[in-house]
């Protein structure tokens, strides 16, 4: 099993819909989550990270949920530029290395 | 901004060369990172650096080593290129507490023919 695991998609939606990606981590010891964004041929940015009350930033929310071990990122109104792989990253605490997700696809419909 | 800026963008090198992938960061940073990104595989850590002449093993060093001379600069070599290390190398950095997420360069094409 991988240490983090996303479905690879693509998850193709018209523009102004919801969409949901969930990633699941096999590690308890986990202590830090996020959400990076890589276009095309990019090298991958941070989008945000993820806290265990949630957390908002626009039209962008991840959650949390420890006891299931998955972390979520709701994209709402998509828009055509978020088209992207969306990677789902975990640290393990007491270590600097993260771990990647393989990532999921989403392109956006005009 | 941090800037992690790598040597190349596109580089095409011969089996059996000895190749130098270069990486600088201007904000201090004291962790830095190489990985590779391969199609359904994500991005695999090479090796990692927490310090000056400091280096420890990810999860894939084989066929590769790396230098760490001077805190900005981290380098990641290929002994002896072969085809399987045709792939995209990024290189990342972070302050201490990783938990602040990596910047990324923009990665280094290789082609090993």
């Amino acid at each position: 099993r991988k240490e983090v695991e996303q479905d690879p998609g693509p998850f193709n939606v018209p523009e102004g819909a919801t969409v949901a990606f969930n990633c699941t981590y096999s590690n308890s010891a986990s202590q830090s989550f996020f959400w990076y964004r890589q276009d095309c041929r990019k090298e991958p940015k941070l989008l945000m990270s993820v806290y265990s009350s949630g957390n908002e930033d626009g039209r962008f929310t991840a959650q949390l949920n420890r006891a299931s071990q998955y972390i979520s990122l709701l994209i709402r109104d998509s828009k055509l530029s978020d088209s992207a792989t969306y990677l789902c990253v975990v640290m393990y605490s007491g270590t600097y290395k993260y771990i990647f997700g393989t990532g999921t696809r989403l392109k956006v419909l005009a | 901004d941090v800037k992690v800026t790598q040597s190349s963008r596109y580089l095409v090198k011969r089996t059996g060369e000895k190749v130098f992938l270069e990486c600088v960061q201007d904000m201090d940073h004291e962790n830095m990172f190489w990985y590779r990104q391969d199609p359904g595989l994500g991005l695999r850590l090479i090796y990692f650096s927490y310090d000056v002449k400091m280096k420890e093993k990810g999860d894939i060093p084989e066929g590769y080593s790396v230098s760490r001379e001077k805190k900005e600069r981290f380098s990641l070599i290929l002994e002896s290129a072969s085809t399987n290390q045709t792939s995209m190398y990024l290189c990342a950095s972070s302050p201490p507490h990783s938990g602040d997420g990596y910047t990324f360069g923009s990665g280094t094409r290789l082609t090993v023919v």
